[in-house]
């Protein structure tokens, strides 16, 4: 069954410490892959993406993601974690186009001062 | 200017009330969804629209009914609303295939 997995439901990591997140999937073949980030009590932002091309890609706010085909996963990663960065964190696949999008159940992101 | 924009932002109504919530971009984007979230921060597609034609129509019962009046506009009605139905709603545009989506700020909606 195709699926997306975000295996921690909550981190805690302390300002200034790098940051993971994890991310597999399971589909037929290799979707288009993103990840968001949701602010308590606001809409969901995007982050970055991979469509094709480069398996690092970058994003806003410092963020990076590496796409790993063996290993099926697109894991987030940012080197200093900042307190702002505190937020629900959301995995995201679209297997064949944009309108069927399917997200994991997220993870949660706190940061110790 | 706000992109993707959803009124209202709370809603607290009884059980078996109709309710509508309004969604309208700015981006001129061609296709426009609706999300549940559930309590448990669970995101599932509801229904998507391009072109003013519904694209996914997943599991949900037909008391929810989506309507564009055109490509900016896409509202969500409910009819005859249950306790399960208390969840926040996004809605979210996107610029066509192979593009990210959109979010608006979402619209919390509490049955009694």
């Amino acid at each position: 069954a195709q699926s997306v997995t975000q295996p921690d439901i909550h981190i805690t990591v302390s300002e200034g410490a790098s940051l993971e997140l994890r991310c597999n999937y399971s589909y037929g073949a290799t979707p288009y892959l993103f990840w968001y980030v949701q602010s308590p009590g606001q809409g969901l932002q995007l982050l970055l993406k991979y469509f094709s091309g480069d398996t690092l890609v970058q994003g806003i706010k410092g963020f990076e993601a590496e796409f790993k085909r063996s290993q099926s996963s697109f894991n987030l990663r940012k080197p200093s974690v900042h307190w702002s960065d505190a937020a629900e964190y959301f995995c995201a696949v679209a297997p064949y186009n944009n309108n069927d999008m399917r997200f994991g159940a997220g993870t949660r992101l706190t940061v110790k001062p | 200017d706000t992109a993707v924009s959803q009124t209202p932002k709370y809603l607290v109504t009884q059980m078996g009330n109709d309710k509508s919530i309004k969604c309208e971009q700015n981006l001129g984007h061609d296709t426009m969804y609706w999300y549940k979230q559930d309590s448990k921060k669970f995101l599932k597609i509801m229904f998507s629209y391009n072109n003013k034609e519904l694209i996914i129509n997943e599991t949900v019962p037909n008391r929810f009914s989506p309507k564009s009046p055109d490509k900016a506009h896409l509202n969500l009605h409910i009819n005859s609303l249950e306790l399960g139905d208390s969840a926040v709603y996004f809605c979210a545009s996107s610029p066509g295939t192979y593009n990210e989506q959109f979010f608006g700020p979402g619209t919390r909606l509490t049955v009694l």
